[in-house]
């Protein structure tokens, strides 16, 4: 079973200042979720990528299927970007059920 | 599209009841997922269908739960009897053919 690993857990940041959240996993996989959840809220799939680097506005995630490492950028964080940032893996694409990261609560202060 | 459309949103029910929850998921999409969010144990995978058809249930916790797909446009997720240990949040997602997920708003489930 593949072992997802987040870092930080928790992260407090000024407005404005680059954020960026860690994904680590155990086995290979054949794609990597970013989802956001607002506090109560849904969950919204940010990316889904298998290599490189997708950008989506402020948003840029990661790959590096050698080293099993993902990262989630945010630029220019605004108060809004405040949420659980969590990071997924499917061994077949999302084809399969995903396993999930503990999450990485983001607060972003004015 | 409404996306993945669930319902309840909220439900409280005593120990031993029985507890049905219902998922549309996005028309045209070939996988559906139910996963459960708990503070302890954060996002885990209930069981999942591919084109109706059960694929994985081992994450399903004992036997009061039961899930079904009887058509492309409607998935049950059953508790009978509930625990309080079951209360969490209870997601639906679903996909196209390995694409991105799309999840529904969740049912919150407080079993007292």
């Amino acid at each position: 079973k593949n072992e997802v690993e987040q870092s930080p857990q928790n992260l407090t940041a000024q407005e404005g200042e680059f954020i960026t959240i860690n994904c680590s996993y155990s086995v290979g996989i054949s794609a990597l979720h970013w989802l956001q959840q607002h506090p109560g809220g849904g969950i919204v799939s940010l990316f889904m990528l298998s290599s490189g680097k997708k950008k989506h506005g402020r948003l840029i995630a990661t790959i590096n299927i050698q080293e099993k490492h993902s990262s989630l950028h945010i630029t220019a964080s605004h108060p809004r970007d405040s949420a659980v940032y969590i990071c997924a893996v499917s061994s077949r694409g999302g084809a399969d059920g995903l396993t999930f990261g503990k999450g990485t609560h983001l607060i972003i202060q004015p | 599209d409404a996306g993945v459309i669930q319902s309840p949103r909220h439900e409280v029910t005593e120990m031993g009841q029985e507890v049905t929850l219902r998922c549309k998921p996005i028309s045209g999409h070939n996988s559906l997922f139910w996963y459960r969010q708990t503070m302890m144990r954060g996002l885990e995978l209930l069981i999942y269908f591919n084109n109706n058809v059960p694929i994985d249930d081992s994450g399903m916790p004992e036997d009061r739960f039961s899930a079904k797909m009887p058509n492309a446009s409607f998935s049950t997720l059953k508790i009978q009897p509930s625990e309080p240990r079951d209360s969490a949040v209870y997601f639906c997602a679903s996909s196209f053919i390995a694409g991105e997920l799309f999840f529904g708003e969740g049912s919150r489930l407080t079993v007292l």
